[in-house]
């Protein structure tokens, strides 16, 4: 039973298309995240939703929309992609918010962009 | 900004030996500092936690300190598995998570 599960594992597309990326969790957590990690491997926080409510959002190009339709899903669309954005991106969760409680992270979209 | 400093970038031990990580963060109002072990192409996961409430924590072969005045912290590997390898990071938390840069260590049999 995967804890936080991601669809797709994998996305190639072209420069300007505009793609989803889902995120389910089964651990009856409050709080999910997106981050991003870079070809150097560097992860950062983009946003933080909390049953439901944003409660971090990163300096992130506004191209960039989650969305949460209930406390277990946390869906990313992105617009008009650059190749700037060619990344691994996960989604985590965790009990509750701001940070303070251990994360649960997904396996993780692989995002390039030709 | 909160920035969260991770040393070294590379390490490399012998089977059996220790290993150990250090890093620094800049914003005093952190109070979670987690450590994740990230293996190629698979997602970080959560090995050891500390709160600020505490200065040591130990979990089998792996240890982690904190030092609140010097706000460093430090993960210790005792007997070092070539299982080891992987890529770790050090987070601090004063609300979010901010990630240090990531150590690949690599455990050679």
């Amino acid at each position: 039973d995967t804890a936080v599960s991601q669809t797709p594992k994998y996305l190639v597309t072209q420069m300007g298309n505009d793609k989803s990326i889902k995120c389910e969790q089964n651990l009856g957590h409050d709080t999910m995240y997106w981050y991003k990690q870079d070809s150097k491997k560097f992860l950062k926080i983009m946003f933080s939703y909390n049953n439901k409510e944003l409660i971090i959002n990163e300096t992130v190009p506004n191209r960039f929309s989650p969305k949460s339709p209930d406390k277990a899903h946390l869906n990313l669309h992105i617009n008009s992609l650059e190749l700037g954005d060619s990344a691994v991106y996960f989604c985590a969760s965790s009990p509750s918010g701001f940070g303070s409680q251990p994360q649960h992270f997904g396996d993780g979209t692989r995002l390039s962009i030709l | 900004g909160e920035n969260v400093e991770q040393h070294p970038s590379t390490l490399s031990v012998q089977e059996g030996d220790s290993a150990v990580i250090k890093c620094t963060y800049s914003d005093s109002a952190s109070n979670y500092f987690p450590w994740y072990k990230q293996e190629l192409g698979k997602r970080p996961q959560l090995i050891i936690d500390i709160r600020s409430n505490v200065g040591e924590k130990k979990d089998q072969r792996i240890a982690v300190t904190l030092n609140k005045t010097a706000k460093h912290f430090s993960l210790h590997i005792t007997e070092t598995q070539p299982e080891d390898s992987a890529v770790y990071f050090c987070a601090a938390s004063a609300g979010k998570l901010i990630f240090g840069q990531g150590t690949e260590l690599s455990v050679k049999p």
